[in-house]
């Protein structure tokens, strides 16, 4: 069971805009910022969304974060078939005093 | 070009040791706090440990007692002893740099299989 909730697919056909969220408490989402990875199929996680809303340079503009509260969401726009795989949403955590991941998205694009 | 290469994953026994190694390339490692990050098999993520660019070093539960992580900045390494092993160990361990970006980069990751 992991500290943070994801729902564990989502789905959409080329073009449509999906949501995948994130759910966590005070001590991680509701206080801290939220981190996304895109792991694509046989590859190593790669960082998609850092601070909540900030994308690293050449991820396209297509992928949007926000936080409000104790859950967090990320959403893609425009959605094309190269971005099947699965998402992650992490964050830091002051009661455990470490890391925590969202168990994961698997996002198929229909 | 920043690089993580992982290297030291293999077979080992319940109960047995086995150390990771983590070689990073293309910026300045004793700047950085750098994180080992696991995934079983079909499974998802799960952060290990870290170690701050200062030393401080950081385990989740229940790794801690049984995993060492450390760094040798001179050789822009960073390692993970790991002892007592178990089946729950059984992974994928990605090596990855802690970064204003989250975790970035990633290695490409070293299997480690605890099977008798």
């Amino acid at each position: 069971q992991s500290v943070l909730t994801q729902p564990p697919s989502a789905s959409g056909t080329p073009g449509q805009r999906v949501t995948i969220s994130c759910s966590g408490s005070t001590s991680n989402i509701g206080s801290k910022d939220v981190y996304w990875y895109q792991q694509l199929p046989g590859t190593a996680p790669k960082s998609l969304m850092y601070r909540n809303n900030q994308r690293p340079s050449g991820v396209p503009d297509r992928f949007s974060g926000s936080k409000s509260g104790t859950s967090a969401s990320l959403a893609i726009s425009g959605l094309r078939s190269e971005d099947e795989g699965d998402y992650y949403c992490a964050t830091w955590d002051d009661s455990l005093r470490g890391w925590v991941f969202g168990g994961g998205t698997k996002l198929t694009v229909l | 070009e920043v690089q993580l290469v992982e290297s030291g994953g293999g077979l080992v026994q319940p109960g047995g040791s086995l150390r990771l190694s983590c070689a990073a390339s293309g910026f300045t490692f004793s700047s950085f706090d750098m994180h080992w990050v696991r995934q079983g098999i079909g499974k998802g993520l799960e952060w290990v440990s870290g170690i701050g660019s200062g030393g401080e070093t950081y385990y989740v539960g229940s790794v801690k007692g049984r995993f060492t992580v450390s760094r040798e900045n001179a050789k822009n390494s960073l390692y993970l002893q790991m002892n007592s092993l178990r089946g729950g160990d059984t992974a994928v361990y990605y090596c990855a740099r802690g970064a204003g970006t989250g975790f970035d980069p990633w290695g490409q990751g070293t299997l480690v299989t605890v099977s008798s």
